[in-house]
């Protein structure tokens, strides 16, 4: 999951299986939730979005699910392929149209 | 892809030297973001612009400065640049109507030495 520090949180999946990648946010007012995927040497790439109201939102092979209880988002991957091997982050939206970064997971996806 | 281009792509500079980093996009996004990407600390929003000639600060905005002259380019500048300003910058697009997702450009690694 999403951790502060120097190192980055890291995940490793067998090819095939489900991944599921953690967040937890600081805002209990942020009411929008984006999940960005970056591959090496490239800029975020939009994965999945979801607001406040929502608790679960699915797109194709992810799903993102948001606990505002305990201020928390997940990103659930479905037969995870090589190509997911990323680094994945979530951002909050804030007050005004500032978006605030998690520090990101590292995923590897065993072939 | 959206349409977002930065440059230069990579930089060295020394220390004390004025650099500017260019991003265009053409897209016609009305929203248009800095960044900055060290390692444990993600994504930090350095400035943003909602409009020709309208900018505001971002969470690390101190030591950089930023001008939108047109709805295509936003520039950053470090006037005087210091090593701590060393890193990876990201440029984003919004047109923050149905959704606020960001586009972002490849990236422009600076190395202030």
């Amino acid at each position: 999951g999403e951790s502060v520090g120097l190192h980055l949180p890291t995940l490793s999946v067998q090819e095939g299986d489900n991944s599921i990648i953690n967040c937890a946010y600081s805002n209990s007012a942020s009411d929008y939730f984006i999940w960005y995927k970056q591959e090496s040497g490239k800029g975020p790439q939009f994965i999945i979005d979801i607001r406040s109201n929502m608790d679960k939102r699915q797109g194709q092979r992810v799903t993102v699910l948001l606990n505002k209880t305990v201020k928390h988002l997940s990103l659930q991957i479905a037969a995870t392929q090589p190509g997911d091997s990323a680094v994945y982050f979530c951002a909050e939206r804030q007050a005004g149209n500032q978006f605030y970064f998690g520090t990101g997971t590292s995923l590897t996806v065993i072939p | 892809d959206a349409g977002i281009t930065q440059s230069p792509r990579h930089k060295v500079t020394e220390t004390g030297t004025p650099v500017t980093l260019r991003c265009h996009q053409t897209e016609n996004h009305r929203y248009m973001y800095w960044y900055r990407q060290d390692p444990g600390h993600g994504l930090r929003l350095i400035h943003y612009s909602y409009g020709v000639k309208d900018t505001d600060k971002g969470e690390v905005s101190d030591g950089y400065s930023v001008s939108r002259s047109k709805t295509e380019d936003f520039l950053l500048t470090l006037e005087s640049a210091t090593s701590s300003q060393t890193s990876v910058y990201f440029c984003a697009i919004s047109e923050q109507r149905s959704s606020y997702e960001q586009y972002f450009g490849p990236g422009t690694r600076l190395t202030v030495t």
